[in-house]
């Protein structure tokens, strides 16, 4: 099974400020990474998808990059709705996995 | 307006059986595959169980091979998640994902629309 570390865990910031979150895959796994945002009681929405692609709808303060097994997320310019949990997710070999997830918390 | 309700969580001993179905509107089902994934308590997502468009191949994970059955009713755009001797690590919130693509073997897209989420939750 390819595993995703994803890091942080956690991270405390304030509205503004730049945000990386990074993945790495067991093994290469090309672009086929995704990003999610969870909010506590909602379900997981996509913003991220094949490493660096906005999905339609999402403000363009989010951003991926990488490939190969080196990826990472950027938020720049925290907003206040953007206190969330965040997972990375690959689909290049089942099974698929998710990342462990990063809670993003208010400082 | 693109849609996924999922449906049939409860309570269940340790043992049981249930099953989950998910209602899909606004897109034409069949040109997609389906996914279940689960968030048990206090942990991160857990891919479940996958299905193609035409429902002619299915995908589980490890941890549910042999117990959990995922199917599809294309003429019903409804998807289910039919779940044997229940555990306690299967407790969970049980979430229905629509996949971007027909099969999993292109595999740059996401899952870009999840479903409210449906509680299973395995005690006696």
């Amino acid at each position: 099974d390819i595993q995703m570390t994803q890091s942080p865990s956690s991270l405390s910031a304030s509205v503004g400020d730049r945000v990386t979150i990074t993945c790495r895959a067991s093994q290469s796994i090309t672009t086929s990474v995704n990003w999610y945002q969870e909010k506590p009681g909602k379900a997981p929405s996509l913003l991220i998808y094949a490493a660096s692609n906005l999905q339609p709808g999402v403000p363009s303060r989010f951003s991926g990059s990488g490939s190969g097994t080196d990826f990472s997320f950027t938020i720049s310019g925290l907003q206040p709705e953007d206190f969330a949990t965040y997972y990375c997710h690959q689909t290049y070999n089942i099974p698929w996995t998710f990342g462990q997830g990063t809670r993003v918390e208010v400082k | 307006e693109v849609e996924l309700l999922e449906s049939g969580g409860g309570l269940v001993q340790p043992g049981g059986s249930l099953r989950l179905s998910c209602a899909a509107s606004g897109f034409t089902f069949n040109n997609y595959a389906m996914i279940w994934v689960r968030r048990a308590p206090g942990k991160g997502l857990e891919w479940v169980s996958a299905i193609i468009g035409s429902g002619h191949a299915t995908f589980y994970a490890a941890s549910v091979q042999g117990r959990f059955t995922i199917s599809r009713d294309n003429s019903k755009n409804t998807l289910y998640l039919q779940m044997h001797d229940l555990g306690a690590d299967d407790t969970a919130v049980y979430y229905c994902a629509k996949y971007g693509g027909y099969a999993l073997t292109y595999y740059y897209y996401g899952l870009d629309v999840w479903g409210p989420g449906t509680t299973v939750t395995v005690s006696s």
